[in-house]
């Protein structure tokens, strides 16, 4: 079982908005501002979409974005298109563990 | 720029040792901050953090996992090494090696080595 929470499966139709919660505790996401998120496409590595909660690396589009808010952290994608159909998971730094990934959601676009 | 590659066997029994190698460039691990870690996704299956060192030869490893890991790094050959003892089918996995800055990204990861256990 993962240690951090995340809905199996979401669902959206292309220029729609979806948002992948992922849900840990006061010693992971409610306590550090070290939330990532990552996008891995089928059998390839994944890739970083997000760091420190809402910061977006150099090539990543704005329409990822990421926010938390007590325990739960959230990553919000705008404008679907697609090639954003692919799995995601979220981490966080934790005080008891290190590190802690999602359990990941599968993103399909209708 | 950083590329991460990880390499070792493809198939191993139950009951060995695994031992999988992180060959990197484009960045150096005595570089204050820098990090790598492994990770592995058994198929179909989650993401799972296992091991990762720094700079500062500090290891960190995941608690259930702990008292079968370890990981060492070869700064000369830009290398870190990760070993498994006692691995079980359940440990069949890819492998990952990733790059980490700060307290929680991965920014670069490598390829990915399928290991299947079985007898």
């Amino acid at each position: 079982q993962s240690a951090l929470t995340q809905p199996a499966s979401v669902s959206g139709s292309p220029g729609q908005s979806i948002t992948i919660s992922c849900t840990g505790t006061s010693s992971d996401i409610g306590g550090y501002n070290f939330v990532s998120w990552y996008q891995q496409h089928p059998g390839k590595a994944p890739k970083l979409l997000i760091y420190e909660v809402s910061n977006r690396p150099s090539g990543v589009p704005d329409r990822f974005s990421g926010s938390t808010s007590g325990n739960t952290a959230s990553l919000t994608i705008s404008g679907l298109q697609a090639e954003d159909e692919a799995d995601y998971y979220c981490s966080s730094y934790s005080s008891s563990t290190t590190l802690v990934f999602g359990g990941g959601t599968k993103l399909t676009v209708l | 720029q950083i590329t991460l590659k990880e390499s070792g066997p493809t198939l191993v029994k139950p009951t060995q040792t695994l031992t999988l190698t992180c060959t990197f460039s484009g960045f150096s691990l005595n570089t204050r901050g820098v990090g790598v870690g492994w990770i592995r996704q058994p198929p179909g299956k989650a993401l799972e953090w296992l091991a990762l060192i720094y700079w500062d030869d500090d290891k960190r490893y995941s608690p259930s996992l702990k008292s079968r890991l370890t990981i060492t790094k070869d700064t000369s050959k830009n290398q870190v090494v990760l070993t498994m003892t006692n691995m079980d089918p359940v440990d069949t996995a890819t492998y990952y090696c990733a790059h980490r800055v700060g307290l929680g990204t991965f920014d670069y990861w490598g390829q990915g080595t399928l290991v299947t256990v079985s007898s």
